[in-house]
């Protein structure tokens, strides 16, 4: 297992393009979350999927955001019409099936969008 | 809802000395805390944290923790820092509840190892 594993890397769109990031959690973990992190700042909650089911959605995704864990293996977060704003570091972590509370959250090297 | 407060953005400290990071946390419910380590260009990685019991945590790298209920901190320590500590730490904390354990971040301290 090689942990959490995002793609692309880093992203570089024109404003009003869509792009979409894919995150590959690690093998039967269960819970997978989004978090952007923009610079300065510590990572911000965006969503989270308890497998193939989206449980909670922050505030910060708005419409132009859709993310998807069709089978509750891999996820993908689209960004639609994309503005300058969302230029940020996306961050993908994974949580193993429910071994009691606090288990520890595995991140993904994230992925770095620039929009220009 | 719960927030965290890293009240020093940075933190330069001469290799070999001590260090530390202050964390502290506001909720309405008990919670869970942590401290991550993030490397340029890398994700994060949990150097430790605190559930219940000794509120005395130890972690990776010779990194400690002390939680304090009554001043809601969490600060991080280190005896003697090496280079190699150069990195962002964020200290976290998410609810004791049966829900998401969704993780709340404060802003990060930028720790730098002067030679």
């Amino acid at each position: 297992d090689t942990g959490v594993s995002q793609d692309p890397r880093h992203k570089i769109t024109k404003r009003g393009q869509n792009v979409t990031f894919r995150c590959d959690p690690i093998s039967e973990h269960n819970r997978l979350y989004w978090y952007r992190q923009t610079l300065g700042q510590g990572p911000e909650f965006l969503t989270y999927f308890q497998n193939e089911a989206q449980l909670e959605k922050s505030r910060l995704l708005s419409d132009r955001f859709s993310a998807e864990r069709p089978k509750g293996s891999f996820s993908t977060l689209e960004i639609q019409r994309t503005e300058q704003g969302d230029s940020a570091m996306y961050l993908c972590a994974s949580r193993a099936r429910d071994r009691g509370v606090g288990t520890e959250a595995f991140f993904g090297q994230g992925t770095r969008l620039t929009v220009v | 809802a719960q927030s965290v407060t890293q009240l020093d953005s940075q933190v330069p400290v001469f290799e070999e000395a001590p260090v530390e990071l202050r964390c502290n946390y506001s909720s309405s419910v008990s919670v869970y805390l942590f401290w991550y380590v993030q490397y340029p260009n890398q994700g994060l990685q949990l150097l430790l944290k605190y559930l219940s019991g000794s509120t005395l945590v130890k972690g990776i790298n010779g990194f400690e923790a002390e939680f304090n209920k009554s001043q809601t901190s969490f600060h991080l320590r280190k005896p003697s820092v090496h280079i190699s500590d150069t990195a962002e730490y964020f200290c976290a904390v998410s609810d004791q509840g049966f829900g998401n354990e969704k993780l709340t971040f404060g802003t990060g301290t930028r720790l730098t190892i002067i030679p």
